[in-house]
C-alpha cells in the first residue's frame, strides 16, 4: 500500500497563477482533509470531505477550492495564488468509526511545498 | 470549543536524558488525544493516541503519554532520548467522530544533543 500520496512535491507560482494539488489514498478511507502548515501555527484545516461528492469548509478556506469526484482522490485548487498562500500543504485521510480502537486517527501524505512569488 | 496548548516551541535535551513535551487541552466532551511526530521534510505520523481505554498510553519508539483529566494534560515522555528522536511533535485533540473536529497544537521541536 502506498498510503497517502501527494502531487507535486514542490511548486513555485507567480502571484495570480492557478494550480491544483492532487491527493490520493489507497486505504478506502471515507474522510479526507487538506491542511496548511505554517511556522508556529501547527496545522490548520482548509477543507475536508466526508465522502465522494461532498466537501466542506474548514478553518481557513478562503482562496481555495476542492473537489472529491472519486473516493480515493481529493483535489485542492488555488484559482489566483497570493503570497499569503506560501505554505506546506498536507493531505490526510481517516476511517469513520463510531467506536473501536482507531477513532479519528489521520494518515498524512508527505506534503507539497508551495511558494508564491 | 476544543483547544490545544503545547508549552515550549523548542525543547533541547542531551542524548540519554529524559524527554518531556507538554500538552494541555480543553474539551467540552471526553476527548480523543493524539501525539504525532514529523521528521524533516515528511508528513505527520501517529506516535500514540488516548481513546479512554487506559490513562497511560504507550506508543512507538519508546514514547508514552499519560492522560490526566484533573490537569487537562497529555504530556509526552521518553526515559532516554536518542539522536533519532530529533523531530517536531504535535499534540492534537479530537471530539466525536470525524477528523475534521481535530485541533492540532502549534508543535514542539525537539533537539537532541550528543
Amino acid at each position: 500500500n502506498a498510503g497517502v500520496t501527494q502531487t507535486p512535491k514542490f511548486r513555485v507560482l507567480k502571484t495570480g497563477q492557478s494550480m491544483t494539488l492532487l491527493c490520493a489514498q489507497d486505504m478506502n478511507h471515507e474522510y479526507m482533509y487538506w491542511y496548511r502548515q505554517d511556522p508556529g501555527m501547527g496545522l490548520r484545516l482548509i477543507h475536508y470531505s466526508v465522502g465522494e461528492g461532498t466537501t466542506a469548509k474548514g478553518e481557513v478556506p478562503d482562496g481555495y477550492n476542492v473537489s472529491r469526484l472519486k473516493k480515493q482522490n481529493f483535489l485542492l485548487g488555488l484559482e489566483s495564488a497570493a503570497p499569503s498562500q506560501t505554505s506546506v500543504y498536507f493531505c490526510a485521510s481517516s476511517y469513520v468509526q463510531f467506536s473501536g480502537t482507531d477513532p479519528n486517527t489521520q494518515y498524512f501524505g508527505p506534503g507539497t511545498r508551495l511558494t508564491v512569488l | 470549543a476544543q483547544s490545544v496548548t503545547q508549552l515550549g516551541s523548542h525543547v533541547s535535551v542531551s542524548e540519554g536524558a529524559l524527554v518531556l513535551l507538554r500538552c494541555n487541552y480543553s474539551s467540552s466532551v471526553p476527548p480523543y488525544l493524539f501525539w504525532y511526530v514529523q521528521y524533516p521534510n515528511q508528513g505527520l505520523q501517529l506516535l500514540l493516541k488516548y481513546t479512554s481505554a487506559a490513562t497511560l498510553v504507550k506508543g512507538i519508539n519508546g514514547f508514552e503519554a499519560e492522560f490526566k483529566k484533573s490537569e487537562t494534560s497529555f504530556h509526552l515522555t521518553k526515559p532516554s532520548a536518542h539522536m533519532s528522536d530529533a523531530a517536531e511533535y504535535f499534540c492534537a485533540v479530537s471530539e466525536g467522530t470525524g477528523g475534521f473536529k481535530t485541533i492540532f497544537g502549534a508543535g514542539t521541536r525537539l533537539f537532541v544533543k550528543a
